[in-house]
């Protein structure tokens, strides 16, 4: 079975400060991890994925994640906020297997004052 | 760019109705999904489809849901006798077989009121 935990659902950043939204997953099999951020009124855009193969992962927007497989953990960072980075941003999980679903985490609100 | 186009993009049905939400999966893609985003919740998982079959559900979607792929480009939820707790998000979503990464593209949502 697989879970995914994200720690905080709301966090709010200055414009220009540290991005950090956290992420620990269950997972009994290797996972596979992505980070999707959903503007509002919109769908899901994936930002980054992590599949095997370096561990530190860059996306779309400036953000990375880093897969720390000893503490279960993909975490996503941007080193500078902007306005338009205010989002919801979902964790999620799954196999390696083709057609396997996507299980998500609970989603972290990102709010950027200026 | 491919993506997976969705309509309605809003429907508003009285509670008992029959719904049917609409998607296009991306051309090349043979994985199908349905998930589901309650206002405020996480967006969960309900179905996923494949060479014409479904291949994985979970516990939501019970027999008031079913899916089908009419023709060879739309992919169908129906959702029978609809209920207030069934107002929500709806997103389709597809994948590439064989990918070795197991990306899915998900469309923008057709968001259901039932009133």
């Amino acid at each position: 079975a697989q879970s995914v935990t994200q720690l905080g659902s709301h966090v709010s950043v200055s414009e220009g400060a540290l991005v950090l939204l956290r992420c620990n997953y269950s997972s009994s099999v290797p996972p596979y991890l992505f980070w999707y951020v959903q503007y509002p009124n919109q769908g899901l855009q994936l930002l980054l994925k992590y599949t095997t193969g370096a561990t530190l992962v860059k996306g779309i927007n400036g953000f990375e994640a880093e897969f720390k497989k000893s503490e279960t953990s993909f975490h996503l960072t941007k080193p500078s906020a902007h306005m338009s980075d205010a989002a919801e941003y979902f964790c999620a999980v799954s196999s390696n297997q083709a057609g396997t679903a996507l299980i998500f985490g609970k989603g972290t609100t990102l709010s950027v004052s200026s | 760019e491919p993506e997976v186009t969705q309509t309605p993009s809003h429907q508003v049905t009285q509670m008992g109705q029959e719904v049917i939400l609409r998607c296009v999966p991306i051309s090349n893609h043979l994985y199908f999904y349905w998930y589901r985003q309650i206002l405020g919740q996480k967006v969960e998982f309900l179905v996923s489809f494949y060479n014409n079959e479904i291949s994985e559900k979970s516990e939501i979607f019970d027999d008031q849901f079913s899916v089908e792929r009419p023709d060879g480009s739309n992919f169908t939820l129906k959702i029978r006798s609809t209920k207030l707790e069934d107002s929500a998000m709806y997103f389709c979503a597809s994948s590439q077989e064989g990918a070795t990464v197991n990306t899915i593209y998900f469309g923008e949502g057709s968001w259901l009121t039932v009133v």
